[in-house]
């Protein structure tokens, strides 16, 4: 079983729509959880921080659940601008460790 | 530009050969990771440095994989004995401890490995 695993995807969906990634980990001294973004051929960048309140930013809500040991990003109002991988990544062993998820493919289409 | 730099951006080798990728994190950071990434997935961690120290080793990491951060600036990953599965984009980030919280790792845009 992998560490960090994500919806395969692609998600294929319209502007405008409310698209929802999952992704679980099997270590439960996992410490500290992200969403990072990945556009085509480029390095991935953090889109953000997961925290076990939830935590928003404009059109993104991302959920962490320890007890379940699973971790969501919700997009609201998607754009064109959206379309790109997303990478669930856990932390762990004092932060060094990290972990990516494999990414969900997302396509958004005028 | 201030951001982790990584040389050279392509290499194209021959199997067997041998070949060191450079890595330049953000000046003030003090933890630099190494990850190799293939198509359809995501970066694999390698290794960790804290300063000079390699705190951390992935199993990933062959005999074949050094990776130094001499004065705790830039790192060098060496690949000796290229084989056609080297073949990847390896990816540099750094970071810096703050407050005991691991914050955000800034990557550079890889380095793309080729062997023939």
């Amino acid at each position: 079983r992998k560490e960090v695993e994500q919806d395969p995807g692609p998600f294929n969906v319209p502007e405008g729509a409310t698209v929802a990634f999952n992704c679980t980990y099997s270590n439960s001294a996992s410490q500290s959880f992200f969403w990072y973004r990945q556009d085509c051929r480029k390095e991935p960048k953090l889109l953000m921080s997961v925290y076990s309140s939830g935590n928003e930013d404009g059109r993104f809500t991302a959920q962490l659940n320890r007890a379940s040991q699973y971790i969501s990003l919700l997009i609201r109002d998607s754009k064109l601008s959206d379309s790109a991988t997303y990478l669930c990544v856990v932390n762990f062993r004092g932060g060094f460790k990290t972990i990516f998820g494999a990414g969900t493919r997302l396509f958004v289409k005028a | 530009d201030t951001g982790v730099s990584q040389d050279p951006r392509h290499k194209i080798t021959k199997r067997g050969q041998n070949v060191t990728f450079r890595c330049d994190p953000i000046s003030e950071h003090n933890r630099l990771y190494w990850y190799r990434q293939t198509l359809g997935q995501g970066p694999e961690f390698l290794t960790y440095f804290q300063n000079e120290a390699q705190l951390e080793k992935s199993r990933l990491l062959s005999d074949r994989f050094s990776a130094e951060r001499p004065k705790g600036s830039f790192s060098t990953l060496e690949i000796q004995r290229t084989e056609q599965g080297d073949s990847a984009m390896y990816l540099c980030a750094s970071n810096v401890l703050s407050g005991g919280i691991t914050n955000e790792q800034f990557f550079g845009p890889g380095t793309r490995l080729t062997v023939l």
